[in-house]
């Protein structure tokens, strides 16, 4: 079964800074899909930004990138400019491409914005 | 688009009785659902999944006589725990795939469930 490990379980950053969440998997699929999804406190899951693992280009959206690196099975969410608004949960999530639309998730780290 | 709903956004039913949690794929429809269990300051853990017109596959540990799932439309997926207890409490969260074939699948907002 495919893990997804999230090492640091609460990260804190200043406004208009930037941080960056790690995320780290293991499988032995070639194809697969990877997420970070945001939670706040609201609980629902917002989707921040999707990478398919035969892309090489790392995925980006807006304020939010990835740093994709497949041979050291390491996906980490970078937050550019942060707003007080990104404070919340962030998950990291893997899909297979051939087992359905289930996500694996890691264990989250909480993100704290600080003015 | 791509919007799922769920209903109730919360409940608090009595210990051994039953409650139901509607899933729905309002504007596509969803040849798949999943249902996914949170509890406080942990990740989401998937329970089962469903599929229309199929019995659910439930992961393992989930005791499928106490989680029913019912698949009965494209539209609808339907979570019913019975005899509910306090260690059923949680907060329960579903996701449906567009059969248009959308990379990723969507989420509910969620049903907090506590049980006295």
């Amino acid at each position: 079964a495919q893990t997804v490990t999230q090492s640091q379980p609460e990260m804190s950053v200043q406004e208009a800074e930037t941080v960056t969440l790690s995320c780290t998997y293991d499988t032995s699929e070639s194809d697969y899909y990877l997420f970070w999804y945001k939670q706040p406190p609201s609980r629902q899951m917002i989707l921040v930004i999707r990478q398919e693992a035969y892309k090489q280009q790392n995925a980006t959206e807006n304020r939010f990138s990835v740093n994709f690196q497949k041979a050291a099975k390491s996906f980490s969410l970078k937050i550019s400019d942060s707003q007080l608004g990104d404070a919340a949960m962030y998950f990291c999530a893997y899909r297979s491409s051939n087992s359905g639309y289930a996500l694996n998730f890691g264990k989250g780290t909480s993100l704290l914005v600080t003015p | 688009g791509a919007v799922v709903s769920q209903h109730p956004s919360w409940v608090i039913c009595k210990s051994g009785t039953s409650v139901k949690i509607e899933c729905r794929s309002l504007d596509f429809q969803a040849t798949t659902m999943f249902w996914y269990r949170q509890f406080p300051k942990q990740s989401l853990m998937l329970m089962a999944t469903s599929n229309e017109g199929s019995k659910a596959t439930y992961e393992q540990g989930v005791e499928k006589d106490k989680f029913l799932i019912n698949h009965a439309s494209l539209t609808l997926s339907t979570l019913t725990v019975t005899s509910a207890h306090p260690e059923d409490s949680s907060f329960y969260i579903c996701s449906a795939r567009d059969r248009s074939g959308a990379t990723e699948a969507f989420f509910g907002q969620g049903t907090r469930l506590t049980v006295v």
